[in-house]
């Protein structure tokens, strides 16, 4: 059974940095082909694509926030984690976590609210 | 970057009826397409990727077609847990993975 849970803060102040963690079980992400995205809605909003992380340790990044993100993973924990810099109110929205067999998703977490607000 | 428009924005059926969602990609994704359903307060769920191809344990009543550019969603008897909002996402051209903007199947 997959299943995948984000974790961090709430609540963070403008300019902050956010530290997010998925920490999944039910596959490797050593597969081949495993891989792990982060993706975001705004309240009432889209889903929005942010950065995938694969089995090989390749790294893809949206391109409008490519210079405020980072992705890594420790295969041994199964945990994923994203860090967004400079964190701004319009960046409030609900972050999941998202397994796929790259290219497709399939299983997502039940995602965390993120707050930017001072 | 693709874009995926959806149409309509909100659609107004009654259980028991037909509901058709339409999904544009501004170029071809042949049939990279996935369509997701969001209830509210819950994560997205996959429900048809290779544009035609049901997830696990997703009901026949829900079937998708098309390839290229133009795609469909069908929801051939609603039932009242069908209300949602359904998203479509093209996996053909990444990165990035791009979704459309959704569209809220609503009781009538």
């Amino acid at each position: 059974q997959v299943t995948l849970r984000e974790s961090g803060p709430a609540l963070v102040k403008p300019t902050q940095t956010l530290t997010l963690t998925c920490t999944f079980s039910g596959f490797s992400l050593s597969s081949t082909g495993m891989c792990v995205s982060w993706v975001r809605q705004p309240p009432g909003k889209a889903l929005e694509w942010l950065a995938l992380i694969d089995w090989d340790d390749d790294k893809y990044y949206s391109t409008s926030l490519k210079t405020r993100l980072t992705i890594s993973k420790d295969t041994s924990k199964n945990q994923v984690v994203l860090t967004m810099t400079n964190m701004d109110p319009v960046d409030t929205a609900t972050y999941y976590c998202v397994r796929g067999v790259i290219p497709l998703f399939d299983y997502w977490g039940q995602g965390t609210l993120v707050t930017v607000s001072s | 970057e693709i874009v995926m428009t959806q149409s309509p924005a909100t659609l107004s059926v009654s259980p028991g009826e037909r509901a058709t969602l339409s999904c544009r990609a501004s170029q071809s994704v042949s049939s990279n397409l996935a369509w997701y359903q969001q209830k509210p307060g819950q994560a997205p769920r996959l429900l048809i990727y290779g544009a035609s191809i049901r997830a696990t344990g997703i009901p026949a009543r829900f079937s998708g077609s098309g390839s290229g550019t133009e795609f469909t969603l069908t929801i051939s008897i609603l039932q009242s847990e069908d209300f949602a909002v359904y998203y479509c996402q093209q996996y053909n051209n990444w990165p990035p993975w791009t979704f459309g903007q959704g569209t809220k199947v609503e009781i009538k």
